[in-house]
Parts: C-alpha cells; sequence; structure tokens
C-alpha cells in the first residue's frame, strides 16, 4: 500500500523557516515527481512546485520561488519543503502528492505567529 | 499562466438528482499528443483532495462510474449522477497541461 505521511504541525515566528517532510512508503520516490500545494484557511488549493526526486531537478510557482526549496533523500524515500522568511499569509496547510496526483499526503498545518 | 474558472452549483443538491460542475481554461489544455491534461478532484472536509479523473475523462482508480469527466480543450464538465451523501465537499479542477500547474477555485457541493 502506497502511503505519504507527513511531518507535524509547525508553530514558526515571522522571519524564521521550517522544514517539512513527506515520506513515502510502498513505492520508490525515483519513479515520480512530488508536487507540494498549499491552502489557506478557507481557501483553495495553490500548486508550490514540483522536485524530480530521480535527479533533484526543481520548478517552483513564481510567487514561491525566493520562499520555498524543494529536496529529496531517495536513500529514506523522503521529499522536503523548506519554507524560508515565514510571514502571517504562510500560515496554511501543506500538501505533497505524487504520482501523477493519485497520492496525497494528510497534510500539514503550519501556523505563522509571535 | 493558464487561468482556470469554475462555476458555482445551485446548492443544496437532492440526494439522487445529477449535478454538474464546469471549468473554463484560459487556454487549449490538448497537448500534441491529442491528450487534454485537466484532473478534477473531491476535497471532502477535513481531507486531503483525492483525484476522481483525469485526461479530462478517465476516472482514477476505484472512483464510482457515477463520475464522468467530458469537455473540449477549453470548457469542462464533471457530471455526477445520482448524488450521494458521501459525494458532498468542494471540486478542484487543474490544469497540468504545463507549468506552473493551476487549479481553479473550487465548486462546493452540498446535499438536500
Amino acid at each position: 500500500e502506497v502511503q505519504l505521511q507527513q511531518s507535524g504541525a509547525e508553530l514558526g515566528k515571522p522571519g524564521t523557516s521550517v522544514k517539512l517532510s513527506c515520506k513515502v512508503s510502498g513505492y520508490n520516490i525515483r519513479n515520480t515527481y512530488m508536487h507540494w500545494v498549499n491552502q489557506r484557511p478557507g481557501k483553495g488549493l495553490e500548486w508550490i512546485g514540483r522536485i524530480d526526486p530521480a535527479n533533484g531537478n526543481t520548478i517552483y510557482a513564481e510567487k514561491f520561488k525566493s520562499k520555498a526549496t524543494l529536496t529529496a533523500d531517495t536513500s529514506s524515500n523522503t521529499a522536503y519543503m523548506q519554507l524560508s522568511q515565514l510571514k502571517s499569509d504562510d500560515t496554511a496547510i501543506y500538501f505533497c502528492a505524487m504520482r501523477n496526483w493519485d497520492y496525497w499526503g494528510q497534510g500539514v498545518m503550519v501556523t505563522v505567529s509571535s | 499562466d493558464i487561468v482556470m474558472t469554475q462555476g458555482v452549483l445551485p446548492n443544496p443538491v437532492p440526494s439522487g438528482e445529477s449535478a454538474s460542475i464546469t471549468c473554463r481554461s484560459s487556454k487549449s489544455l490538448v497537448y500534441k499528443d491529442g491528450k487534454t491534461y485537466l484532473n478534477w478532484f473531491l476535497q471532502r472536509p477535513g481531507q486531503s483532495p483525492q483525484l476522481l479523473t483525469y485526461w479530462m475523462s478517465t476516472r482514477a482508480s476505484g472512483v464510482s462510474d457515477r463520475f464522468s469527466g467530458s469537455g473540449s480543450g477549453t470548457y469542462f464538465t464533471l457530471k455526477i449522477s445520482r448524488v450521494r451523501a458521501e459525494d458532498a465537499g468542494v471540486y478542484y479542477c487543474q490544469q497540468v497541461r504545463e507549468y506552473p500547474r493551476t487549479f481553479g477555485g473550487g465548486t462546493k457541493l452540498e446535499l438536500k
């Protein structure tokens, strides 16, 4: 069974960084792209970017190019997203998704507050 | 960027009736291979989105045949037949024709 297990909720102060993880079981992440999506409270889905874990190649939405950094560790079958210079409007649920969007993590809430 | 625009449903929808959700893209989603790169998702309250259809009309694994996708290059419809309580939630269309991937704003389905 394919599962994506995301790390726990994060509370970050403005100006700091957080690093989220998405650990995959039942499937080799080398064989898929990993996408990241956010959802602000009460709002819709927004694509952040994707990584090809096989070679580390990344593509980002323009607005996230200086906000998010996607990485992957194929030895642990885990994808990561670091969010830097946190601001209040980074408060959102963040999802990882793979295999042509057929598999999603459970989402992780990131709250930015002083 | 390709802009995705979704319609609104006249909620609530009586259980057992059909519902059609519309989505329009600012650019054709037909690729040179002839496929239309449009996904539909359902997000139930408190859950992650679930892929319903891809390539505009191909149902994802395990998805009920009550869900059917159709459309042209820029105008798409997701039809839900015999609506049930478990179909309630927000439906999103998404283009995967080019980067950046973009989603529609969502269409809420409520049941009577």
